[in-house]
């Protein structure tokens, strides 16, 4: 079983409908982290988790939101999906001492 | 090296030689550098790492090199083999605990 699961792998949705991708872990890992990932640009961090009570904005949050309801959980949400956020999106955890990150297989979603 | 635009660069290899990927990154401040592996419709994958202390780092059949004055990373990967075909990225870390990535390079290892 993959140590950094995540929900649903694809996702085709409309514009204006509220997605949620869900993200658990079975490393014991405190940090978690929510990237997008685009052609030619890398991976971009979204949200960024570094205990359940620690949330915080990476460089694309706008048209984002995250939840942390476990250490184990972070769900990334899109309150009304658009276009532009058609994207493989990845979550991923670090442990101790901070370094290596893990990741999940990846939510491919797409917004028509 | 990196690609600001929609296409990878791509580099091409025989199997069996050596493949370097080159990175160039942008913050003097970072002290950390990983590379991660990227095969079709999986996650990356840390290969391996290195701290702006060292100049150079070897793994099993990889190596890194950390050029500090230039800002530019490297990885060899030695007797390149088909299970080497993927997108290779590299990441830096400015900010603690954040890393940045690369648009990515992707290697493709021909019989």
């Amino acid at each position: 079983d993959a140590d950094v699961t995540q929900t649903p792998r694809n996702r085709i949705t409309k514009t204006g409908k509220r997605i949620m991708l869900e993200c658990s872990q079975t490393k014991g890992h405190d940090r978690m982290y929510w990237y997008r990932q685009d052609p030619g640009l890398g991976l971009r961090l979204i949200y960024y988790s570094f205990d359940v009570k620690d949330i915080n904005k990476g460089e694309i949050s706008d048209g984002y939101s995250v939840s942390r309801q476990a250490q184990a959980k972070f769900s990334l949400s899109l309150e009304s999906a658009i276009p532009n956020q058609t994207a493989l999106y990845f979550c991923a955890t670090e442990g101790h001492p901070p370094g290596e990150l893990f990741f999940g297989e990846g939510s491919r979603l797409t917004v028509l | 090296g990196e690609s600001v635009g929609l296409h990878l660069p791509t580099l091409s290899v025989q199997e069996g030689d050596n493949s370097i990927i080159n990175c160039a990154y942008s913050n003097s401040a970072s002290d950390y550098f990983i590379w991660y592996k990227q095969e079709s419709g999986k996650g990356p994958q840390f290969i391996i790492d290195i701290r702006s202390n060292m100049d150079k780092r070897q793994g099993q059949r990889v190596t890194v090199l950390l050029n500090k004055t230039v800002k530019h990373l490297s990885l060899q990967i030695a007797a390149t083999q088909p299970g080497d075909s993927a997108v290779y990225f590299c990441a830096e870390n400015p900010y603690r605990n954040k890393l940045i990535f690369g648009a990515g390079t992707r290697l493709a290892v021909h019989p």
